[in-house]
């Protein structure tokens, strides 16, 4: 089955650029989404990709994905302190109706 | 609508108790999940149903635990006998048929169990 990894931790400082990186197995992934969770709360998606772009923009993030090494990317630009929390990153597979295949989450830590 | 709406927010139980969290999906919506999630293993899917009928019930831990959707608009996930290493946030999500996002999914906000 399709496997999601993620780095665990990342801190960037207030005001820089974050990049939280994905890498998945299948190559017949269709859409492919960045969760946000915050403390204490459930999961909201914050952006997604279909498997046809190699970029997706929306205003202060910005999607990458390069199928040949299944690797995507979330870069966060101007960082602030209400961007702290876990992203996940998830992959729908062809076949796989609606079940989603989540990462471990990455926890982003913004410092002043 | 007001979202995927889990109760109870929090519980706390002792061992060998049964408990049952609750799940109202969003209206319309035809896929409801029941996630896990704990630090050691992340989140795990658990039990997904279509149109109230459970599709794939392999992420279940073991026979203390079921899940039902009697309606639409009502899902229940039942662990009886608990144990202390079932203590997690437990999620519902549900997600509807067709979607220009493909297969979103809209979490609710969580039931935290801590068994003692």
């Amino acid at each position: 089955g399709e496997d999601v990894e993620q780095s665990l931790f990342l801190s960037v400082r207030e005001g820089d650029s974050s990049v939280i990186n994905c890498t998945y197995t299948d190559s017949s992934s269709t859409y492919l989404y960045w969760y946000k969770q915050e403390p204490g709360a459930g999961l909201q998606l914050l952006t997604y990709i279909f498997s046809n772009m190699d970029m997706k923009q929306d205003q202060r993030l910005t999607v990458l994905l390069n199928k040949k090494d299944k690797h995507l990317s979330l870069r966060i630009a101007d960082t602030q302190t209400g961007d702290s929390a876990i992203y996940f990153c998830a992959v729908l597979t062809s076949g796989s109706a609606r079940q989603l295949t989540f990462g471990s989450g990455t926890q982003l830590t913004v410092l002043p | 609508d007001a979202g995927v709406i889990q109760s109870p927010r929090h519980e706390v139980t002792e061992m060998g108790q049964e408990v049952t969290l609750r799940c109202k999906p969003i209206s319309g919506h035809d896929y409801l999940f029941w996630y896990r999630q704990t630090m050691m293993r992340g989140l795990e899917l658990l039990i997904y149903f279509n149109n109230n009928v459970p599709i794939d019930d392999s992420g279940m831990p073991e026979d203390r635990f079921s899940a039902k959707m009697p309606n639409a608009s009502f899902s229940t996930l039942k662990i009886q006998p608990s144990e202390p290493r079932d203590s997690a946030v437990y999620f519902c999500a549900s997600s509807p048929d067709s979607s220009p996002r493909g297969a979103e999914a809209f979490f609710g906000q969580g039931t935290r169990l801590t068994v003692v």
